[in-house]
């Protein structure tokens, strides 16, 4: 059975600073992607990463793969308080997803 | 073009009864999948079906069951519902590589009294 860790669960950052979200995957799998969700809404997609060493870059977060350590991170540079909200990662898995346990995070002024 | 559409977004039900939850998958997408999602068990995956089939499913009762019609449109059914049903049911559509992604619908919000 695949899991997915994700880590940390609970971010609180300043506006201004850098930070990295990690989430590791128990089974090999060449698909991997990163959503947010604000509360009370849906989930929205911010990345899909295909391929080992992928890099993708949208505004201030980053994120990128390495298959072979089963290890996607979600980077965020200069945090602003409009990215405070829950990020989750998911692996792709038999035709679909299986989710991280997402990480709540609250960027203070 | 039109997103996931899910309905209704908000239910209240007893416990005992059934109740089906409907998702429309974006035009030409042909997977729809869907998830529960409670704050102490996350999003957990129910199931998947592409084509009128239902290709995965997770480790949920048999009291929950779904299906998919010729027009991709999906249903999903729980029967003799349980106070622990109450949840944000989430539907994702995507093409047939999930290459692209998956689109999320705003849910329905079951509540089960």
């Amino acid at each position: 059975e695949l899991k997915v860790e994700q880590n940390p669960l609970f971010l609180s950052m300043q506006e201004g600073k850098n930070y990295t979200i990690y989430c590791n995957y128990s089974t090999t799998s060449d698909r991997l992607y990163w959503y947010r969700q604000d509360p009370g809404k849906s989930l929205e997609s911010l990345f899909v990463l295909l391929s080992n060493g992928a890099v993708k870059q949208e505004g201030r977060l980053m994120a990128s793969l390495d298959t072979k350590a089963r290890l996607s991170t979600l980077h965020i540079t200069a945090a602003v308080h409009d990215l405070s909200a829950t990020y989750f990662c998911a692996v792709g898995w038999n035709n679909d997803m299986r989710f991280g346990a997402g990480t709540r995070l609250t960027v203070k002024p | 073009k039109a997103g996931v559409t899910q309905t209704p977004r908000y239910l209240i039900k007893t416990r005992g009864q059934q109740v089906t939850l409907s998702c429309s998958p974006i035009s030409g997408h042909r997977s729809v999948s869907w998830y529960q999602q409670t704050p102490g068990q996350g999003l957990q995956f129910l199931f998947e079906y592409f084509s009128e089939t239902q290709r995965n499913k997770g480790n949920f009762p048999g009291r929950f069951s779904g299906r998919q019609f010729s027009n991709s449109r999906s249903e999903m059914n729980v029967s003799t519902l349980e106070l622990g049903d109450s949840a944000l049911y989430l539907c994702a559509s995507s093409s047939s590589t999930p290459n692209y992604g998956y689109t999320f619908g705003s849910g329905t919000r079951l509540t089960v009294v």
